[in-house]
């Protein structure tokens, strides 16, 4: 029964240049939560969705940034025309019922922009 | 989010020991979480509390949930050497069944020497 899998782990981008970040939640989970770490710091809630919805956004940043989780397929975070300030570990997390102190949370994706 | 204060921000202690930390928040909460995150790992739950007053234990590991409900704090007893890394808390404002944010303390960096 595999865990939360994200990929890549590791990532480096230009500034200018497109990250693409995929998360594929449990088995049997339908709800995916997105968390920003930058170093020394705690995680900050960025966006929860469910299967093709978005149902909070509160924490992205409102430009760049984006995110979705089709019918099939992994969740993506998606951030346009990176800059230094994106440089962070970004986690998914989730859950099979609507409630994310239940989520488990994947290994990260490690993103650097040089 | 709510600003939670963690502390302390780091802890130097030897194998056998017990250690306790806590984290404060200006804001109530309805959940508390405390998590342990491994160098290049997701954060993994170690205990969650759901109500005022609640005190939880989970093997070497208590957490209480503070009767302000404004507070937390974890003891690990007897402290062995696989419990170097971070420590999180987290808490949340809302027990209903949506996806509200979970607000993240700094972390409390535990190193333990044999």
């Amino acid at each position: 029964n595999a865990g939360v899998m994200q990929n890549p782990r590791h990532l480096v981008r230009r500034r200018g240049q497109e990250a693409r970040l995929r998360c594929s939640p449990m088995k049997g989970h339908s709800h995916v939560y997105w968390y920003r770490q930058l170093p020394e710091e705690g995680l900050k809630f960025m966006v929860y969705l469910q299967k093709e919805n978005i149902i909070d956004e509160s924490g992205m940043p409102k430009e760049r940034f984006s995110a979705e989780f089709p019918k099939e397929g992994p969740s993506i975070l998606r951030i346009q025309q990176v800059v230094r300030g994106d440089s962070a570990a970004y986690f998914c997390a989730s859950s099979r019922r609507p409630k994310n102190t239940e989520a488990f949370f994947g290994q990260g994706t490690r993103l650097t922009v040089v | 989010g709510q600003q939670l204060n963690q502390s302390p921000q780091s802890m130097f202690i030897q194998e056998g020991e017990d250690v306790s930390m806590n984290c404060t928040s200006s804001s109530i909460f309805n959940t508390w979480l405390w998590y342990k995150q491994d160098p290049g790992e997701g954060p993994v739950l170690l205990i969650a509390l759901y109500k005022a007053g609640e005190l939880t234990s989970n093997g070497r590991l208590t957490a209480q949930f503070g009767i302000t409900r404004k507070d937390s704090f974890l003891n690990i007893s007897a402290s062995i050497p696989s419990d170097v890394g971070i420590y999180f808390c987290a808490g949340q404002t809302s027990n209903s069944n949506s996806g509200y944010a979970l607000n993240f303390g700094k972390g409390t960096s535990l190193l333990v020497t044999p």
